[in-house]
């Protein structure tokens, strides 16, 4: 099993671009989430969903949108990316286990 | 949700035990005690969680206390690879709330 898998690992773009990340998993995990880390901070929440078709708010959706159309991936967009949009992006998958497990990152910078 | 406090930094020699301090006083009844793991810039890593008893898998041990109001992470036998931030998250279900964590270096 691949787990949690994240793509692309790296990127970089220019202000006002608009770009999707993917997050998959394999192990049929009902809930995913988005989560962002800052340098120096504690992952917070973007957005998470607890089913196929199904999306909800986190702690920082400004800027973002997610779509969750098969429940093995889960997108999360950006319009029209800033330079306070550049973090460290991870994806967790969870469920019907509690504990929850991480993709390895997408670090994204805004010029 | 309860509000978790962990101390900043701590040291451990490596092959002692790290032993890890959560505070939780706020916690209620149906509230769990989550420990994650991340090491240098690596997606975080669950270890364990418990609600009132104490655990142990092969990674670590959590010692809740009898009133709930805090915890211990131990990891019994520390190496230099457990050179990471620790975060304690007090939730019911769903997504984590991380804090700053606690930073713990295992030293030589």
């Amino acid at each position: 099993n691949a787990g949690v898998t994240q793509t692309p690992k790296f990127r970089v773009l220019k202000t006002g671009q608009s770009m999707t990340l993917l997050c998959a998993q394999d192990m049929n995990h009902e809930y995913m989430y988005w989560y962002r880390q800052d340098p120096g901070m504690g992952l917070r929440l973007i957005h998470y969903s607890v089913g196929e078709g199904t999306t909800a708010k986190g702690e920082v959706p400004d800027g973002y949108n997610v779509s969750r159309l098969k429940k093995q991936n889960f997108l999360l967009g950006l319009e029209s990316a800033a330079p306070s949009q550049t973090s460290v992006y991870f994806c967790a998958s969870s469920y019907p286990k509690p504990e929850q497990f991480f993709g390895p990152g997408t670090r994204l910078t805004v010029l | 949700d309860a509000k978790t406090t962990q101390p900043p930094s701590m040291d451990c020699a490596e092959g002692r035990a790290a032993n890890l301090p959560c505070n939780h006083s706020t916690i209620s009844g149906n509230e769990y005690v989550y420990w994650y793991r991340q090491i240098h810039s690596q997606g975080p890593q669950y270890i364990i969680h418990g609600l009132k008893n104490n655990e142990t898998n092969e990674m670590a041990s959590l010692i809740i206390t009898e009133d709930r109001k805090s915890s211990t992470l131990i990891l019994p036998h520390a190496t230099l690879r457990d050179t990471a931030v620790y975060y304690c998250i007090v939730r019911v279900d769903g997504d984590m709330r991380f804090g700053a964590g606690t930073r713990l270096t295992v030293k030589p």
